[in-house]
């Protein structure tokens, strides 16, 4: 297990265009998180599922915005209808509840929207 | 709501001297604190948290509940320390928001030989 892993790494889509990411957490993490991370700026928390239950969406998730993670395991990201405003890096994180919960980030997706 | 906040964008120092990262914090709540590092081309880490009380590669950060800070300190900053800082909050566990990260802006650590 190299940790924690992101697909893909890069995307240019089109303005309009509907893109999807994947994160595969750390096999035996029940908790999985997206984070979105302007330039210049923190990440910024999006949602979090804990096994397959979507417990918290943040106000910045547009109904654009969808986030899946079916059987617990990998999470997907999908972004319907693209603006520029959502060229970023997505983030995904793991963690295993009550172990101190430690988040182990992924090497993001870097999305470009012209 | 939470707030994180890093005032300085830019921190440069020479090796040797003491380096202090700011962190101040809103939460209304009861918070556990990060530092979070990303070293040049390395994906986000966690460095140390507040409930762990340890020093990890010479850095620590007392949580000041008074102040609502968590200042990143070391006695001699080494060239190696240059990257990327950012401080974050959760809420405690039990708390709602439990789970998510906010995070500050983030400083960017300059070591100089």
């Amino acid at each position: 297990d190299t940790g924690v892993s992101q697909d893909p790494r890069h995307k240019i889509t089109k303005r309009g265009q509907n893109v999807t990411f994947r994160c595969d957490p750390i096999s035996e993490h029940n908790r999985l998180y997206w984070y979105r991370q302007t330039l210049g700026q923190g990440p910024e928390f999006l949602t979090y599922f804990q096994n397959e239950a979507q417990l918290e969406k943040s106000r910045l998730l547009s109904d654009r915005f969808s986030a899946e993670r079916p059987k617990g395991s990998f999470s997907t990201l999908e972004i319907q209808r693209t603006e520029q405003g959502d060229s970023a890096m997505y983030l995904c994180a793991s963690s295993l509840a009550g172990t101190g919960d430690e988040q182990f980030f992924g090497p993001g997706t870097r999305l470009t929207v012209l | 709501a939470q707030r994180v906040t890093q005032p300085e964008k830019l921190l440069s120092v020479f090796k040797g001297a003491p380096v202090e990262l700011k962190c101040n914090y809103s939460y209304s709540g009861s918070p556990e604190l990060f530092w979070y590092v990303q070293y040049s081309r390395q994906r986000l880490q966690l460095l140390l948290r507040h409930i762990s009380r340890e020093s990890i590669k010479g850095f620590t950060a007392d949580l000041n509940k008074g102040e609502t800070s968590f200042h990143l300190k070391k006695p001699f900053a080494q060239e190696e320390d240059s990257a990327m800082y950012y401080c974050a909050l959760r809420a405690a566990a039990g708390g709602t928001s439990y789970g998510k990260l906010t995070f500050g802006q983030g400083t960017i650590l300059t070591v100089h030989p």
